[in-house]
């Protein structure tokens, strides 16, 4: 299996600008996890999907944050419009779902907000 | 409030000298702790499950063990290939699979 696949791998942008962050995730598993990670804040749980719905968005830290999951290998992450303080390396997981944390993560997008 | 703390924030070593990463935590009625290895540039790369104080995983060169109220990753005659930052996370009762991260220890073996 070709693991979990994120795209891009980098992004710059300039504030105000519309961000999409693309993910594949391993086939079979039901659950997907978009996070966020900072030197400050660590890794932060954005959202999460069961079987292709949202189970969990509180993590999303404001309206210009959104995520998709349109069928059962393919999710999106979208800002709009895009501020500085978004700049973080945003990573995709998946899971069976057998084990709560037993994630198999991608190896993320690296966001820079200018 | 359910936290995770690991400790040292950074440790360099010498290959071949072995020691050990702590995890504590003060999250009532666990329901199971991880350990994540992450590269430079990659994303973590799931290591241990453990759920219950006394229980113990083992892989190549690392140990992990559980008590009560921490964790240990043990590691044996490190060999350069195992620098990286090591991260635990912790899953609560009711967490709806929400897991509490520690911040993590980043390790250096040094040849």
């Amino acid at each position: 299996d070709a693991g979990v696949i994120q795209s891009p791998r980098h992004e710059v942008t300039e504030m105000g600008q519309e961000v999409t962050l693309r993910c594949k995730p391993i086939s079979g598993h039901d659950y997907l996890f978009w996070y966020r990670q900072t030197m400050m804040r660590g890794l932060e749980l954005l959202i999460y999907f069961n079987n292709n719905v949202p189970i969990d968005d509180s993590g999303m830290p404001e309206d210009r944050f959104s995520a998709k999951m349109p069928n059962a290998s393919f999710s999106t992450l979208k800002i709009q419009p895009s501020e500085p303080r978004d700049s973080a390396v945003y990573f995709c997981a998946s899971s069976s779902g057998l084990a709560a944390g037993e994630l198999f993560f991608g190896e993320g997008s690296r966001l820079t907000v200018l | 409030e359910d936290q995770v703390t690991q400790s040292p924030e950074a440790l360099r070593l010498q290959e071949g000298e072995s020691s050990s990463l702590n995890c504590s935590y003060t999250v009532s009625g666990l329901r199971g702790l991880f350990w994540y290895r992450q590269d430079p540039g990659k994303g973590p790369e799931f290591l241990f499950t453990l759920y219950s104080a006394g229980e113990e995983k083992e892989k190549e060169r690392l140990k992990a063990t559980l008590t009560k109220k921490e964790s240990f990753l043990h590691i044996t005659a490190p060999k350069p290939e195992d620098s990286a930052t090591y991260l635990c996370a912790v899953e609560a009762p009711d967490s709806n699979y929400q897991l509490i991260w520690g911040a993590g220890t980043k390790l250096i073996i040094k040849p």
